[in-house]
């Protein structure tokens, strides 16, 4: 079982619809999460960082669910710029080693 | 800022040679780590440093090797390619680990033959 694990799509979607991924992580222990961004054939970048309380930052929105070991992406009024592969990242073990997930990608279509 | 900055960018390894991918940040940043991307694996760490002189092995380790001599650079050795090493490589900084997540370099795709 991968210590990460995302459905990869790809999730295809109209502008203006609002899209929610999930990621479910094996280690209960995991401290830090977060969303990144991979464009096509560039490299990660970091989105948003996902709390315990969830947090919200203008159409995105990041929930964890600590009980039952998932995170989860909602994109409100998705834009054509949306398009991209989004990597959930969860902390394994200790501190300083980081486990990404897959990947799910997302097409927003006009 | 140049931020992360990783090269080559593209290189054409013969099975058996050897080389070292370079990987220098400007931000002071302490935590450095070397990571592999392949179609539908998603990224998996090679080895990572949480400072100068402190090495330490990820998920995927072998065949390669690394080294931090200075605070600024992270260079990754593979010591005898081989195609299974063929992939997208990258190196990440961070200033705190696992607080704020880490900044990317733009990536080696490396081909072996």
């Amino acid at each position: 079982r991968k210590e990460v694990e995302q459905d990869p799509g790809p999730f295809n979607v109209p502008e203006g619809a609002t899209v929610a991924f999930n990621c479910t992580y094996s280690n209960s222990a995991s401290q830090s999460f977060f969303w990144y961004r991979q464009d096509c054939r560039k490299e990660p970048k970091l989105l948003m960082s996902v709390y315990s309380s969830g947090n919200e930052d203008g159409r995105f929105t990041a929930q964890l669910n600590r009980a039952s070991q998932y995170i989860s992406l909602l994109i409100r009024d998705s834009k054509l710029s949306d398009s991209a592969t989004y990597l959930c990242v969860v902390n394994m073990h200790n501190f300083n080693k980081f486990y990404f997930g897959s990947g799910t990608k997302l097409n927003v279509k006009p | 800022n140049a931020g992360v900055t990783q090269t080559p960018k593209f290189q054409v390894l013969k099975t058996g040679q050897s080389m070292t991918l370079q990987c220098a940040q400007d931000m002071n940043h302490e935590y450095m780590s070397w990571y592999r991307q392949d179609p539908g694996m998603g990224l998996r760490l090679i080895h990572y440093s949480v400072g100068a002189g402190i090495t330490d092995q990820g998920e995927v380790p072998n065949g390669y090797n690394v080294s931090r001599s200075t605070t600024e650079d992270f260079p990754l050795r593979l010591l005898s390619a081989a195609p299974s090493q063929t992939s997208v490589y990258f190196c990440a900084s961070s200033y705190s680990g696992g607080a704020d997540g880490y900044t990317f370099g733009s990536g080696t795709r490396l081909t072996v033959v």
